[in-house]
């Protein structure tokens, strides 16, 4: 079965980088794109991002552009997403989010990591 | 972007009821429109995708209906574990891949 496994919750001050993993399993990794979704603490949901596996390619959202890179390993079907200059705003749970295309062309947002709680505070 | 606003922001309903909830895109997405639960402390799960399609294992009581700009989950008879849930509408049309701000299903 696909499974999504992230790493461990993070305490950064701000100003510092953080590095969220997230290792795929149960699938051909390269097949689908994989997306970040962040939730800041009773708050709603917010798209970080995207990232293709399979040719590398990136579209991240406006607001975090300059700031946030996504990359992924094929040799260990992991993906990364890192977020640069954190403030405290930036303190959420961040999702690595398997994409699948249940009908052609209609993308979702099907198979969820545990999420990661990085925590920004001085 | 694509602005996707719900409403309402949270409802009060009975275990039974049917309850419906409204999703407006700021432009046309045609179909392209997801609908997710999401539980306290739980990762947001798939309902609905493609404006009325049921994801698998999703019980028949969630259904989705609209397209172009007006979109609707509607749950035909609320069960307890419907409650203390967060529902959330989604485009895919484009990126970014906005969410609606979500809302919130209590018991009455």
């Amino acid at each position: 079965q696909v499974q999504m496994v992230q790493s461990e919750a993070e305490v950064k001050k701000p100003g510092a980088s953080v590095k969220v993993s997230c290792k795929a399993s149960g699938y051909t990794f390269t097949t689908y794109g994989i997306s970040w979704v962040r939730q800041a603490p009773g708050q709603g949901l917010e798209w970080m991002g995207w990232i293709s596996p399979y040719y590398g390619d990136t579209n991240y959202a406006q607001n975090l552009q300059g700031r946030v890179t996504m990359t992924t390993d094929t040799s260990t079907s992991t993906a990364y997403m890192e977020l640069r200059s954190l403030r405290s705003d930036d303190t959420a749970v961040y999702y690595c989010v398997r994409e699948a295309e249940l009908v052609r062309g209609f993308v979702t947002l099907s198979y969820w990591g545990q999420g990661t709680l990085v925590s920004v505070s001085s | 972007d694509i602005q996707m606003t719900q409403f309402p922001s949270s409802l009060s309903a009975s275990v039974g009821d049917r309850v419906t909830i409204t999703c407006r895109a700021s432009q046309n997405i045609n179909s392209y429109l997801n609908w997710y639960q999401q539980k306290p402390g739980k990762a947001p799960k798939l309902l609905i995708y493609a404006a009325s399609s049921l994801e698998s294992g999703v019980p028949s009581r969630f259904s989705g209906s609209g397209s172009g700009t007006d979109f609707s989950l509607t749950i035909s008879s609320l069960q307890p574990e419907d409650f203390a849930t967060y529902y959330y509408c989604q485009q895919s049309y484009n990126t970014p891949r906005t969410f609606g701000q979500g809302t919130k299903l209590e018991i009455k």
